[in-house]
This record gives structure tokens, C-alpha cells and sequence, in this order.
């Protein structure tokens, strides 16, 4: 069966600070996978999408990067944070085939910029 | 372009009484439907999804959703609540066309369960 894991589960950081939060996959190929943040009492807004090593889009222009460096490693990164970036960052990932239609969430980082 | 909307960003009912979670959407072709879960503090969980078979969808937890064409519907319901169910629901369709099968998600309903 596939699983999801995000670290670390919990962040505080300093502004100006650098970040980066982790998400990997196991037991799938190929995946697409997602970064969302949800600001508190918010719903979620999709950050980047990745449907491949290297591939990456952004949908929303910020302060974040995204890398893929593996085929089922995905990478949320900032040179500098902003007290806005606050929030709790989902990872999601969906089959490239069969199945694609449906992600499936890891447990999320819950990140306070301070 | 795809859309949905969730009426009633905070529902609350009684436990044992009816759950009636509502969701429209708006899409230019057949739609993947969904209905997502998060407990306070977690990611996402999936509940049910419509990929265009039985028009009802019984999922976990009790929970069922009814595909409504005529009415753009998806709403979801439980016959009886349970303070388990205290959670936030996001209804959420699927842009299968797109390059990454992008889900739009609904802006969420809390349901809160009173004793």
C-alpha cells in the first residue's frame, strides 16, 4: 500500500529564516504530487504540482520553491520567510494512471514564522 | 473552469440527529467529485469520490453523497451524527483534464456535534 510522509510535523521559525519541509512518498511510481498551504480558518490553496523529476509548476507567485529531486521526493523550500508564509503545508500525491483524479494527503507541517 | 461551492461555512447539529453537508459545482464536462475530512491538526482524508458510476456513493463512516446532475449537487449526509463526526468537510472536484489532475477544492464546512 502507498503512504505519505511529511517532516517535520511541526516548525517554528524566525523571519528571515531559511526553510525547507520534506514530503516522500513509498510504494507508488511516478507520481504527481502537490504542495497546499492552508492559512488558519482557511481553505487550501495549491502551491506547486509536480508531474515529474525536475518538472515543477507554481501556481501561486511567492516567496516558495519547489524541487523534485527524486521521483517520489518532494521539496517546499524558502530563502527567507515572510511572517505570512504561517500556516499548515499539505503534501498530496495521485497516480499518474489509474486513479490519477484522486490525491491523497500526508499529515501535514504546521509552520509558525515569528 | 471548474468551481465549487460549500453553503454554510459552520454547520452544527445535534448527535444522532441528521448530517446534511452542502456542495454545488460548476464544470464544463463530466465531473470527479469528492468529499475530503480533516481533524483538527491533520491532513486530508478522503471520504467518498463520484467518478460517473452509481449516482450514490456510500463511503466511510456512514457517510454517503448523492451525484445530482440536474441540480450540480454532490451534497453529503450521515443519518445519524456522532461526536466523532466534529471535523471539517471540503467538497472538492477534479480537473482530470488538466496536466496534473488539479482538485479544486470548496472553502470547507465545520460541523461541530452537540451532546
Amino acid at each position: 500500500s502507498q503512504t505519505i510522509h511529511q517532516w517535520p510535523a511541526t516548525l517554528v521559525q524566525p523571519v528571515g529564516s531559511p526553510l525547507s519541509l520534506e514530503c516522500t512518498v513509498e510504494g507508488t511510481s511516478n507520481p504527481n504530487l502537490y504542495w497546499y498551504r492552508q492559512a488558519a480558518g482557511r481553505g487550501l490553496q495549491l502551491l506547486f504540482y509536480s508531474v515529474g523529476i525536475g518538472q515543477i509548476s507554481s501556481e501561486v507567485p511567492q516567496n516558495l520553491s519547489a524541487s523534485r529531486p527524486q521521483d517520489r521526493q518532494f521539496i517546499l523550500s524558502s530563502k527567507k520567510l515572510l511572517l505570512s508564509d504561517s500556516g499548515f503545508y499539505l503534501c498530496a500525491w495521485s497516480g499518474p494512471r489509474a486513479g490519477a483524479e484522486t490525491q491523497y494527503f500526508g499529515p501535514g507541517t504546521r509552520l509558525l514564522v515569528l | 473552469a471548474q468551481s465549487v461551492t460549500q453553503l454554510g461555512s459552520h454547520v452544527s447539529v445535534s448527535e444522532g440527529a441528521l448530517v446534511l453537508l452542502r456542495c454545488n459545482y460548476s464544470s464544463s464536462v463530466p465531473p470527479y467529485l469528492f468529499w475530503y475530512v480533516q481533524y483538527p491538526n491533520q491532513g486530508l482524508q478522503l471520504l467518498l469520490k463520484y467518478t460517473s458510476a452509481a449516482t450514490l456513493v456510500k463511503g466511510i463512516n456512514g457517510f454517503e453523497a448523492e451525484f445530482k446532475k440536474s441540480e450540480t449537487s454532490f451534497h453529503l449526509t450521515k443519518p445519524s451524527a456522532h461526536m466523532s463526526d466534529a471535523a471539517e468537510y471540503f467538497c472538492a472536484v477534479s480537473d482530470l483534464y488538466s496536466s496534473a489532475s488539479k482538485i479544486i477544492f470548496g472553502s470547507g464546512t465545520r460541523l461541530s456535534i452537540r451532546p
